[in-house]
């Protein structure tokens, strides 16, 4: 299907583990972001990525890492998860030529024990 | 970007219409004002945007005061599906959401049957 497609849907893991959270979008957006959801904190911007090979930090990016190998994908590594980084992730797409109209996935729950 | 104002949370019976104020009195004159909202457990979701006229489209109706200080997003006939919480973020366009949108408190838009 067309769109833009995360995985997995719910994710637990332990403290410590590294964790990959996928981001797949068909509709060749230059943009993708992550963000990451959390109650009393809202929707804060992880990384974000410009085009293929071009990342760049957002608001909260400290325990994490992004790569931008083909234009469709934008993967979001935890490294080495902790309690902290436990919340709900969004991944988001943009092209070029549309004004700031973001397109979100259906998010990942995340759940560091 | 400008810093925007909403009530944390409207109730609005089903069938009429709902009017969300925004207020950004500081918003200079090359930035826009976007709405979003997400639905429970659901990401983001773009509404509509617009500069200084009044703009509509499937989903709602955007109407921007003539100093542009505030705006209004307009549902006309809410139904229990539109219960959501609704961000009104105001920027400079930048092509594509550049570095990503900054999303606020936004307002909790409960639909009563």
């Amino acid at each position: 299907d067309a769109g833009i497609t995360q995985s997995p849907r719910y994710k637990i893991t332990e403290t410590g583990r590294q964790v990959t959270l996928m981001c797949h979008q068909t509709w060749s957006h230059s943009y993708m972001f992550w963000y990451r959801q959390d109650l009393g904190h809202g929707l804060r911007l992880i990384y974000y990525s410009a085009a293929a090979d071009i990342t760049d930090k957002g608001e909260v990016p400290d325990g994490y890492v992004v790569s931008r190998s083909k234009t469709e994908n934008f993967p979001l590594t935890l490294e080495s998860a902790t309690r902290s980084q436990t919340s709900v992730y969004f991944c988001a797409s943009s092209a070029t030529s549309e004004s700031e109209k973001l397109f979100f996935g259906s998010g990942t729950q995340l759940s560091v024990l | 970007d400008a810093k925007t104002t909403q009530p944390p949370s409207m109730d609005c019976a089903e069938g009429r219409a709902a009017n969300l104020p925004c207020n950004h009195s500081t918003i200079s004159g090359n930035e826009y004002v976007y709405w979003y909202r997400q639905i429970h457990s659901q990401g983001p979701q773009y509404i509509i945007h617009g500069l200084k006229n009044n703009e509509t489209n499937e989903m709602a109706s955007l109407i921007i005061t003539e100093d542009r200080k505030s705006s209004t997003l307009i549902l006309p006939h809410a139904t229990l599906r539109d219960t959501a919480v609704y961000y009104c973020i105001v920027r400079v366009y930048s092509g594509g959401g550049a570095d990503g949108l900054t999303f606020g408190k936004g307002t909790h838009l409960i639909i009563q049957p």
